[in-house]
């Protein structure tokens, strides 16, 4: 049973740039959420998808936006890259919206020069 | 709004027992949950507390007090494996979000 998966696993952009990160939900789940780790810190909420919608927002700008697919997948893109974007960018599966226990993958670490 | 704190560090030999505190203001929850993260790695779920008191799986343990507004993680017969960052986290009611608190990095010696 594959967990969470997430591709890249690291990328290296300028600023201004814009990237597209993507998650594959472990089987059985339907609900994606997307983390924001800066270094040292807990991870925080950016949004979650379920049933293909955007169900809830964290504190992040417009610049940040995402989708899910049919499969349940999910991609996070952020535009007009910041230096302060840079960080580990988690994804999140569980299977209801309940959300108490959320499986992580392993991660894609953003780096904005 | 939600806030939850950790001490920054904790040292411990290995075999030993330790105790993670995370204590949390916040206007109500549905349960307070436990996360190990390996420098480089993924948050991993250990434990979860729906109710007050005490909830064991192995070497791990996690307690809740509402009332204390307070919880902690035990760990006992410390692992080498066991050095890690721990993150406590909730989830807000109306929210389906975890809200992660500060973080404790586990340094554990020979």
């Amino acid at each position: 049973d594959a967990g969470v998966t997430q591709s890249p696993t690291h990328l290296i952009k300028t600023r201004g740039q814009q990237v597209t990160l993507r998650c594959s939900p472990k089987s059985g789940h339907d609900t994606v959420s997307w983390y924001q780790q800066a270094l040292g810190q807990g991870p925080q909420f950016i949004f979650q998808y379920y049933e293909e919608e955007e169900r809830q927002r964290g504190n992040f700008p417009d610049r940040f936006s995402g989708h899910q697919f049919p499969n349940y997948s999910s991609e996070l893109n952020v535009n007009a890259l910041l230096l302060g974007d840079s960080a580990l960018y988690l994804c999140a599966s569980s299977a209801t919206a309940r959300g108490e226990t959320q499986y992580f993958g392993p991660g894609t670490r953003l780096l904005v020069l | 709004g939600q806030s939850l704190e950790q001490p920054s560090e904790v040292t411990a030999v290995e075999g030993a027992i330790v105790q993670i505190n995370c204590t949390y203001q916040t206007s109500g929850f549905y349960g307070l949950s436990w996360y190990q993260q390996h420098d480089g790695g993924a948050p991993t779920f250990l434990s979860y507390n729906a109710l007050d008191g005490l909830e064991e799986t192995g070497r791990f343990s996690s307690f809740l007090s509402r009332s204390d507004s307070y919880g902690y993680l035990l760990l006992q017969e410390l692992q080498m494996k066991d050095s890690a960052s721990y993150f406590c986290a909730v989830r807000p009611p109306s929210f389906q979000k975890l809200v992660f608190g500060t973080g404790t990095r586990l340094l554990v010696s020979p």
